[in-house]
């Protein structure tokens, strides 16, 4: 299986804060990337998919980069509703994985 | 728009059965991909498996042996059956929908529903 690593785990941020997520994959992956929002309670919200792809209807201050085995996620400028869980997903083959996912705090 | 609702009983004892089905709504389950992931409390995802609407399936390797997942296009829903059932399988499963391709990114998920096993 391929092994998705996410960093940092928890992430202290403020509003208008620029913040960047990074996940590495365990073997190259090329862009099949997805990246994923998830609040208390909730399912996951489609963010990202083939790594730099928006998904429609997601705030343009979001991005994704990367290729191969090393990606990020950057949120330009924290708004109050982006405090939540983010989890980047590997499709390239399955199964597909998850990392652990990064949690963003208030500071 | 097109909707998820998973359904099932919400508590399983140990050994037995987990059923789960999802139901979609708002359009038409033919020609897409649907996968099963669940979400232990407080701890991250896992896939499951996926169906296509002709039944082609795979399973995770890890659950493959326990796994089947079937779909019913009259119904317009599709069912996860989860057989030997322990403490490790307590989860929050969500049934999702496959953007186009079989590899691909979940663009639609249902609210989830959480199963217990019990001793």
């Amino acid at each position: 299986d391929i092994q998705m690593t996410q960093s940092p785990y928890t992430l202290s941020v403020s509003v208008g804060d620029r913040v960047t997520i990074t996940c590495r994959a365990s073997q190259s992956i090329t862009n099949w990337l997805a990246w994923y929002q998830q609040k208390p309670g909730k399912a996951p919200k489609l963010l990202i998919f083939k790594a730099s792809s928006l998904e429609s209807g997601v705030p343009s201050r979001f991005s994704g980069s990367g290729s191969g085995t090393e990606f990020t996620l950057t949120i330009s400028s924290l708004q109050p509703d982006d405090f939540a869980t983010y989890y980047c997903q590997q499709y390239n083959n399955p199964p597909y994985t998850f990392g652990q996912g990064t949690k963003l705090e208030i500071k | 728009q097109v909707q998820l609702q998973e359904s099932g009983p919400g508590l399983v004892k140990s050994s037995e059965t987990l059923s789960l089905t999802c139901s979609v709504s708002g359009g038409s389950i033919s020609n897409d991909y649907w996968s099963w992931i669940r979400q232990p409390p407080g701890k991250g995802l896992e896939w499951i498996g996926y169906i296509y609407y002709s039944g082609t399936t795979n399973y995770n390797p890890s659950l493959k042996s326990r796994v089947t997942i079937s779909v019913d296009t009259s119904k317009i829903q599709f069912s996860l059956k989860l057989r030997s059932v322990t403490a490790a399988d307590t989860a929050v499963y969500y049934c999702a929908r496959h953007r186009y391709y079989d590899n691909d990114a979940f663009d639609i998920w249902g609210q989830g529903t959480m199963v217990t096993v019990s001793s």
